[in-house]
Parts: structure tokens; C-alpha cells; sequence
């Protein structure tokens, strides 16, 4: 089947320090990853996507890696800020499906 | 211009009774989805229209059906409300079937709680 399985949170970053948040995904064939963020009272939105192995999505940022070895897409900033406190989803979108597939989120703070 | 919009904001139920929750793509949008997310979870997918067809369906049961009017607005429909609906209902539009390529605009949500 398909999932995505992203790092628990909450995290609690000091302004500037590097951010990781884990995602690997199970999918048959070949999936597109994305990663969505919801500021607080407000929809989800689109940060950056990869739809083939060893693509790199980059926006406002922020960096992941499409890695097939590993079923991974991991999403990381070199200098986060305040703005940046949001939560974090991981998705897929089977090449084969007609449906995405959330993770359960990660929630990101910014202190300063 | 204005994004995707839903209606109401929040609403409350009880067990058993019926709702409908309401939105209006971006203009130009022809493609509408669905999705539930409850507290602490992602969205999980629900339906998919586009052009006025179902063009996907998640996991849920029949008390779940949507549809999409002429002017490409939606409404999800949900009967026999059970405690387990309580969620935030989150729509999301794009120009054609959401997918790899085809970015889709999530609403704000509708805020449904079931007592």
C-alpha cells in the first residue's frame, strides 16, 4: 500500500539553528513526494515537490532529496526563523493512484 | 483574486443528523477535493471532481457522498453523523485533476464537531 511516516514532534528550534524533519514513504512504482505547510489559521500550501528519484524541491529555503534507496524525502533549512514555526506535512502521489497521501504532520516553533 | 473559500467555519452537530459543507474553487479551477483531517493527523483524502465528475474516492463509507455543481462549487455531504466525524474538512481546488504536476489550493476548512 502506500503511506508516509514522518518524524513525532512538536520541535523547538532557536532562531538560525538547522532543521531536519524525517519523512519515508511506502509506495508501489515510482510516486511524486511533496511537502506541505500550514501556517497557523491558514490552509495548507504547497513548499516544493520532487516527482523523480534524486530530484531536489528547494523553495523559501528550504531543501529535499528525493533518495529511492532509502524511500526518503527529507526536509531541511540551514537557518530557520520565527516564521518558519508552522507544522509540516509530508505527502506522496502514486504514479499509478488518483489519490495523495498525508503524513500525520510535524509541528515546528521558532524561538527567538 | 480570491482563493478557495468554505463554508461555514465551524459548525456544530449532534449523532445522527446530516451536514453539508460547502466550497467555491479559485476561478478558473475545474478540479475539487476533499479531505478530513482530524486533530493531530494529516488530511486523508476523500473525493476527487473534476468537471463535474467523481474522478476519485478514499476510503470512507456511503454516510460520505459530494458532488459538483455547473459553476465548478462543491459540497460534501455526510448522513448519520457519528462522534468519529468530528474533524477539520479541508477543500482544496486546482486548474485540472490534482496530481504530480497539477498543484492543488487548500481552503481553510470547515471546523465540524459531532456531540
Amino acid at each position: 500500500g502506500n503511506s508516509v511516516t514522518q518524524m513525532e514532534g512538536p520541535v523547538t528550534l532557536s532562531e538560525e539553528a538547522f532543521l531536519t524533519i524525517n519523512c519515508t514513504y511506502t509506495a508501489t512504482g515510482y510516486p511524486s513526494l511533496f511537502w506541505y505547510v500550514q501556517y497557523p489559521g491558514e490552509g495548507l500550501q504547497l513548499l516544493l515537490k520532487a516527482t523523480k528519484a534524486d530530484d531536489k524541491g528547494s523553495n523559501k529555503g528550504f531543501e529535499a532529496t528525493y533518495r529511492k534507496e532509502t524511500t526518503s524525502f527529507h526536509l531541511e533549512k540551514g537557518s530557520v526563523q520565527v516564521s518558519d514555526s508552522a507544522v509540516y506535512f509530508c505527502a506522496l502521489y502514486p504514479n499509478t493512484g488518483n489519490q495523495f497521501y498525508f503524513g500525520t504532520g510535524t509541528s515546528l516553533t521558532v524561538i527567538p | 483574486d480570491a482563493g478557495v473559500t468554505q463554508s461555514p467555519t465551524h459548525l456544530i452537530k449532534t449523532r445522527g443528523q446530516h451536514v453539508t459543507l460547502r466550497c467555491s474553487p479559485i476561478s478558473g479551477h475545474k478540479s475539487v477535493s476533499w479531505y478530513q483531517q482530524v486533530l493531530g493527523q494529516g488530511p486523508q483524502f476523500i473525493f476527487q471532481y473534476y468537471e463535474k465528475e467523481e474522478r476519485g474516492r478514499g476510503n470512507f463509507p456511503d454516510r460520505f457522498s459530494a458532488r459538483q455543481f455547473p459553476n465548478y462549487s462543491s459540497e460534501l455531504n455526510v448522513n448519520a453523523l457519528l462522534l468519529g466525524d468530528s474533524a477539520l474538512y479541508l477543500c482544496a481546488s486546482s486548474l485540472a485533476l490534482a496530481g504530480s504536476q497539477e498543484t492543488q489550493y487548500f481552503g481553510p476548512g470547515t471546523r465540524l464537531l459531532v456531540l
